[in-house]
């Protein structure tokens, strides 16, 4: 079975300010996708970014970037120039094991 | 636009009903999912289908029960069975089986 850990219940930024979310997961497989999703507290949920396991080169969608460690099975998300609508729960989730399983969550609070 | 689309947004249910929840989806994907969200929580599998006509139990499927027989939809019903439906939930598509989800906007479902 696959588990997601995110260790961080809360995180505070400033605005302008970086920030980085911590995830780990475990599995034993070796081709999987890895995924940040955002949910405001509309509730919806949004695909912030995603990489693929076999891809060393860390995907970056305009401020969000992570840093992929494949052997220490750890996909930190970092949002630089942090902005007040960033403020909501950010959610790791792997699809290895043909399911997505998802972290508890990291509430995001951005102090302007 | 296409999109994932659930109804009703808030539905309320009595002792010992069963209710159904809606999702429709335009967007030819072949995946869809169910999943439950309790407060403060991260999300739990329900079901989820890869094909018309055919369904997977998720983590957590025990007085639930779905369908599938057009590739846009994919109802959920809550049955009696389930002793503690209050919960949000949220059902999300994908192109392939493991590919990124994409998730409608959610139903809140409390008891009378």
């Amino acid at each position: 079975a696959q588990t997601v850990t995110q260790s961080q219940p809360e995180m505070s930024v400033q605005e302008a300010e970086t920030v980085t979310l911590s995830c780990t997961y475990d599995t034993s497989e070796s081709d999987y996708y890895l995924f940040w999703y955002k949910q405001p507290p509309s509730r919806q949920m949004i695909l912030v970014i995603r990489q693929e396991a076999y891809k060393q080169q860390n995907a970056t969608e305009n401020r969000f970037s992570v840093n992929f460690q494949k052997a220490a099975k750890s996909f930190s998300l970092k949002i630089s120039d942090s902005q007040l609508g960033d403020a909501a729960m950010y959610f790791c989730a792997t699809n290895a094991g043909n399911m997505l399983t998802f972290g508890g969550g990291t509430r995001l609070m951005v102090k302007p | 636009d296409g999109g994932i689309t659930q109804s009703p947004k808030y539905l309320f249910r009595k002792e010992g009903q069963n209710v159904t929840l809606s999702c429709e989806q335009n967007l030819n994907h072949d995946a869809m999912y169910w999943y439950r969200q309790d407060p403060g929580q991260g999300l739990r599998l329900i079901y989820y289908s890869q094909i018309v006509n055919d369904f997977q139990k998720g983590d957590i499927a025990e007085g639930y029960s779905v369908s599938r027989e057009k590739k846009e939809s994919f109802p959920l019903t809550v049955t009696s069975a389930q002793k503690n439906p209050t919960a949000f939930y949220l059902c999300a598509s994908s192109m392939w089986e493991r590919g990124p989800q994409h998730f409608g906007d959610g139903t809140r479902l409390s008891i009378l």
